[in-house]
């Protein structure tokens, strides 16, 4: 499958903690994309890295692409109830396709 | 208000009888496609399309039709649908301008086939 797959599938944290997830792929993919999925909707943007980017940051999200291992991380600092979601990895593969991974499910305890 | 608009969003049908999800954006995005959504799998590419009447398969495309005689519309057809095509079904669309285009996708359409 050229899916890409997160870890953990679920992850439960009290608010105020910090809540990693991780995504790894196995095919190269330009530009990898983290998306966010409140139940049933549907998805969101929340931040890119490029191919030749290694860490970016954008509010409380902190993403790192390591591409040799075909890998990267999203990291939410602080977490708030809001923040329960369903959290993905995508990107568009060397063509046209685009793939996204099953997904991390993120519950923030209040 | 940039949009991905897809129709309807809640639908049972019975096996075989045809449908047709519509999805239109309003961006002026060259590229669109079509995903479901099912548990555990997450989400999984039926058809893209690079530009008009330029359309190719993803990763699940059978039993599914698509076209592209306008750049906002891409139609969903399932000619004669089968109860392993309930699923939750997603349109959306990109720019092709520049890499690492943001995907914008529609709020879903949940499919029900008895």
């Amino acid at each position: 499958s050229q899916q890409g797959e997160e870890d953990p599938q679920a992850l439960s944290i009290q608010e105020g903690e910090n809540a990693t997830m991780n995504c790894s792929y196995k095919t190269s993919i330009n530009n990898l994309q983290w998306y966010r999925q409140n139940s049933g909707r549907g998805l969101v943007h929340l931040i890119l890295i490029r191919s030749n980017e290694r860490e970016k940051h954008s509010g409380r999200l902190r993403v790192t692409l390591d591409t040799s291992k075909k890998s990267s991380s999203l990291l939410i600092t602080a977490s708030r109830a809001a923040d329960t979601a369903s959290y993905f990895c995508g990107g568009r593969l060397g063509g046209f396709k685009t793939i996204f991974g099953a997904g991390t499910r993120l519950f923030v305890k209040a | 208000e940039a949009q991905v608009t897809q129709n309807p969003r809640y639908l049972i049908t019975v096996t075989g009888k045809k449908l047709t999800v519509t999805c239109s954006q309003n961006m002026n995005h060259e590229y669109m496609s079509w995903y479901r959504q099912d548990p555990g799998l997450g989400l999984r590419q039926i058809y893209y399309s690079m530009n008009v009447e330029v359309t190719d398969k993803g990763d699940v495309p059978e039993g599914y039709k698509v076209s592209r005689k306008e750049k906002r519309n891409f139609p969903l057809i399932l000619e004669s649908p089968s109860p392993n095509q309930t699923s939750l079904y997603f349109c959306a669309s990109s720019f092709e301008g520049s890499p690492g285009n943001t995907i914008y996708f529609g709020e879903g359409s949940w499919l029900t086939v008895v």
